[in-house]
């Protein structure tokens, strides 16, 4: 059984530039979810992606959207970066069938925003 | 919304001694987790709860949840320099609109444990 993977591990970029992070999910997994941990900080919710749509979102603005692919893999893009998106972005999947679904999480990708 | 407070932010301790560590939230949920973090490192699961009145325990560590007055602890038993890690409560709050289900992290307790 393959776990979470997440591409890249880390990443520097600058302001206003975008960036596309990578989540594969564990295999037989059908839903994922992103979060933003800041330093410091608890990770915070970003958004739900489950059989292709997203389900849910959190607290965040509209340039942080997402895609989950027909293999249940999914993308997080982030627009316009700004310096507090430096973060350590959280990748978790989880087997959704509305009764309990743990959430397994991924190594993480590390961005830095100059 | 879901608030998730956890206390201490910060336990530095001795080897040998026992503590606890206290996560509170502020609605109703049945499902708990503890996770623990190394730094740089993704989470750790250590512990699911639930149910109210779920105990479990792994070495020297033991989680438990009373789901009544809101409130899952920690208890460390004869800490080891090992320990030393940040450790998150996080609570399972399911919408009630979609039914989708994400987790509402406290802001983690870091253990630092010293000879």
């Amino acid at each position: 059984e393959t776990g979470v993977t997440q591409s890249p591990t880390h990443l520097i970029k600058t302001r206003g530039q975008q960036v596309t992070l990578r989540c594969s999910s564990q295999s037989g997994h059908n839903t994922v979810s992103w979060y933003q941990q800041a330093l410091g900080q608890g990770p915070q919710f970003i958004f739900q992606y489950y059989r292709e749509e997203e389900n849910g979102r959190g607290n965040f603005p509209p340039r942080f959207s997402g895609l989950q692919f027909p293999n249940y893999s999914s993308e997080l893009n982030v627009n316009a970066l700004e310096l507090d998106d430096s973060a350590l972005y959280l990748c978790a999947s989880s087997l959704s069938d509305r009764v309990f679904n743990e959430q397994f999480f991924g190594p993480g990708t590390r961005l830095t925003v100059l | 919304e879901l608030k998730v407070e956890q206390n201490p932010l910060f336990l530095s301790m001795q080897e040998g001694k026992n503590y606890t560590i206290y996560c509170n939230y502020s609605t109703t949920s049945d499902r708990l987790y503890w996770y623990r973090q190394d730094p740089g490192k993704s989470l750790e699961s250590l512990f699911v709860l639930l149910s109210n009145g779920a105990v479990k325990q792994e070495g020297r560590l033991m989680a438990s949840l009373d789901t009544k007055a809101r409130l899952s602890t920690l208890h460390i038993t004869a800490a080891v320099h090992d320990l030393s890690a940040t450790y998150f409560c996080a609570v399972d709050a399911r919408s009630m609109n979609s039914g989708y289900s994400t987790l509402t992290f406290g802001k983690g307790t870091m253990l630092l444990v010293s000879p």
